[in-house]
């Protein structure tokens, strides 16, 4: 069975610092990872994505995530976040032959001026 | 390029009430999926849509829930009666194709409240 743990809830960080935001998988095959963020009252917009190649994938607003096949982790990372990057994020999981995306429980970044 | 479009955007109506919500996906995006989403949960598939033909419908709770997409277009997803439970975000997404590697792209979700 696929499933996906954000296991933290609440994740806070100065203005200015890095953020992690942090996501595990597991899966019976090989992964196709996902990472959406959404904002109050709107639906989830599509940060970034990993298929294959590059561990390292970059993708909006300065977001990057790395894959770490071992560790089976998927962790979100920025250089230098933003007060407008706090919003609600979550990890997904699709495997490959199979067209369901199975989302984590969210982590809630609060970037604190 | 637009996005996914849903509405109503809110809902309130009384349990045991029908209610039906629409969305139309990206324009050329084959594939459409209907999510569940609970309050402090990431969202769950309900179906999803390749064209006309509903693929994968396994988490539809038949007994209340339907949903048509007619001319491989736009999408109803309708609740009746409506429960207390049901009360929640439904949110609509498209893709190009149903592959895995394919970005879904979600709408803004229509939030429905139960009394």
């Amino acid at each position: 069975a696929q499933s996906v743990a954000q296991p933290e809830d609440q994740v806070n960080v100065a203005e200015g610092n890095p953020l992690t935001v942090k996501c595990t998988y597991s899966v019976s095959g090989n992964p196709y990872l996902f990472w959406y963020v959404q904002y109050p009252n709107r639906g989830l917009q599509f940060l970034l994505k990993y298929i294959t190649g590059d561990n390292l994938v970059k993708g909006s607003y300065g977001f990057e995530a790395e894959f770490n096949k071992s560790q089976t982790s998927f962790h979100l990372k920025k250089p230098s976040a933003l007060v407008s990057d706090s919003a609600l994020y979550f990890c997904a999981v699709r495997v490959t032959g199979a067209n369901n995306l199975f989302f984590g429980t969210g982590t809630r970044l609060t970037v604190i001026p | 390029e637009a996005g996914v479009v849903q509405s109503p955007r809110y809902k309130i109506i009384e349990k045991k009430q029908p209610v039906a919500f629409w969305c139309n996906p990206i324009s050329g995006h084959n594939t459409l999926y209907w999510y569940l989403q609970n309050l402090g949960q990431g969202p769950e598939l309900l179906i999803r849509y390749e064209n006309e033909e509903a693929v994968d419908d396994s988490q539809l709770p038949k007994d209340r829930f339907s949903a048509e997409r007619l001319k491989g277009v736009d999408s109803t997803l309708k609740i009746q009666p409506a429960e207390l439970g049901d009360s929640a975000v439904y949110l609509c997404a498209s893709s190009r194709t149903g592959t895995g590697q394919e970005t879904q792209y979600f709408g803004p979700g229509t939030r429905l409240l139960v009394l």
